[in-house]
């Protein structure tokens, strides 16, 4: 799994509240990118980062800003959580020597409810 | 957008049969790899192919790859019921940092 954690697993809140969720890996690795999933869309990217400080918009990246302090941790807010924000989200980090052969290795979700 | 669209949608067959879906995309690529998804988990890699390959073979796994119809397929034989699982293909563009997803392919293989 690449020591890949996401915090929280679950969480439920309310619309118009701010919500910070937590991507955390152990192996240093430059690229990280946060996805959010939703029936009949598969999966969207919403932001990603190609090292720290430095970030990088998605397909789907509107209500939502990132940051990377640390190398080791990739943070998603939403500022004022909407319930079409209302999604599994997944962190991901990319693994490989090149672009052309990297893969990327997905830590285990975190279903957010936005009431 | 989406890049790679999966074909078919759902697909249901019975233990020891082989399960083919497919992957069609829009753009020039570097490579294309494809994901597996048991229930509320996270993805998990198969296979990737390179855009200058045609076919790839990963134990029960084979891939072919083809850049004229932009199209790719998994092929997964003798299936088992532990393959249940929505099977995802994504697309490195061409000069991209990002992966490109598709909507997946939700596989049943029935004891």
């Amino acid at each position: 799994d690449a020591g890949i954690t996401q915090s929280p697993r679950h969480k439920v809140t309310e619309t118009g509240t701010p919500v910070t969720l937590r991507c955390h890996q152990t192996e240093n690795h430059r690229y990280m990118y946060w996805y959010r999933q939703d029936p009949g869309h598969g999966l969207r990217l919403i932001h990603y980062s190609y090292g720290v400080k430095d970030t990088d918009k998605g397909e789907v990246s509107d209500g939502y800003s990132v940051s990377r302090s640390k190398t080791e941790d990739f943070l998603l807010t939403l500022e004022s959580a909407t319930s079409s924000q209302t999604s599994v989200y997944f962190c991901a980090i990319s693994v490989g020597l090149a672009v052309l052969t990297d893969t990327q290795y997905f830590g285990p979700g975190t279903r957010l409810t936005v009431l | 957008s989406q890049q790679g669209e999966e074909d078919p949608q759902a697909l249901s067959i019975q233990e020891g049969e082989n399960a083919t879906m497919n992957c069609s995309y829009k753009t020039s690529i570097n490579n294309l790899q494809w994901y597996r998804q048991n229930s509320g988990r996270g993805l998990v890699h198969l296979i990737l192919i390179r855009s200058n390959e045609r076919e790839k073979h990963s134990g029960r796994l084979r891939v072919t790859l083809d850049t004229s119809k932009k199209s790719s397929s998994l092929l997964i034989t003798a299936s088992r019921a532990a393959d249940t699982a929505s099977y995802f293909c994504a697309t490195r563009e061409s000069g991209s940092e990002k992966l490109v997803f598709g909507k997946g392919t939700k596989l049943t293989v029935n004891p």
